[in-house]
């Protein structure tokens, strides 16, 4: 079993659309969930960092963090064409040292 | 916000040739960076942890004499693709992380590598 699990998608909304992105994992001890969105031919961008359970809202951007079902998710309210892109899950536990575990990304495209 | 600097962002080179590609932290501290390649559609697969001052961590069936990584200072790591072939060609990528504990990993705007 993998340490992160992600759709890969491809997923396709219509603009201002709500979007769900999702990842589950199975390593108890990650406590650092981080998103990233990579547009193409471009590094991943940081979008969202949380530590340990809850919400975080930034702007049209949610992460939510359910340590309990070992579940994280990012909201992404008003889709615009210009989040279309692939977005990365990843996460990190203290006891992991500086091992980072990311998901395989998630294409989204956005429809205008 | 914590800004990662990778240079070049292009090479194009015929067979044979090195090629090196820079990392730098901008604005912060880094103990640790790491040297990630990506394929077409792909994730991100981690080729080699670099520690400033000791020598990297490579991941399985990574070749440390192919791929040289040197961390010589907290803000910059350079990896050396050695005598490159058609097959090393592919986007590279760098990060880095603030030495403080927990903290997200910053990514460069990656190399394109093509061997010719």
């Amino acid at each position: 079993q993998k340490e992160v699990e992600q759709d890969p998608g491809p997923l396709s909304v219509p603009e201002g659309a709500i979007v769900s992105l999702n990842c589950t994992y199975s390593n108890s001890a990650f406590q650092y969930f981080m998103w990233y969105r990579q547009y193409s031919r471009k590094g991943p961008e940081l979008l969202m960092y949380t530590y340990s359970s809850g919400n975080k809202e930034d702007g049209r951007f949610t992460a939510q963090v359910d340590k309990s079902s070992k579940y994280i998710s990012l909201f992404i309210r008003d889709s615009q064409p210009s989040d279309s892109a692939t977005y990365l899950c990843a996460m990190s536990a203290l006891n992991t040292g500086n091992q980072f575990y990311f998901g395989t990304g998630t294409s989204l495209t956005v429809i205008p | 916000g914590a800004v990662v600097s990778q240079h070049p962002s292009r090479v194009i080179c015929k067979s044979g040739t090195s090629v090196k590609i820079e990392c730098r932290s901008l604005d912060f501290q880094a103990t640790t960076m790491f040297w990630y390649r990506q394929f077409p559609k792909q994730s991100l697969m981690l080729m080699a942890t670099s520690n400033e001052g000791s020598k990297a961590t490579y991941e399985q069936g990574v070749e440390k004499d192919k791929f040289l990584i040197n961390h010589a200072s907290l803000t910059l790591s350079t990896l050396t693709v050695t005598s490159a072939h058609p097959e090393d060609s592919s986007f590279y990528i760098c990060s880095a992380r603030p030495t403080n504990q927990g903290q997200p990993q910053h990514f460069g705007d990656g190399t394109r590598l093509s061997i010719l």
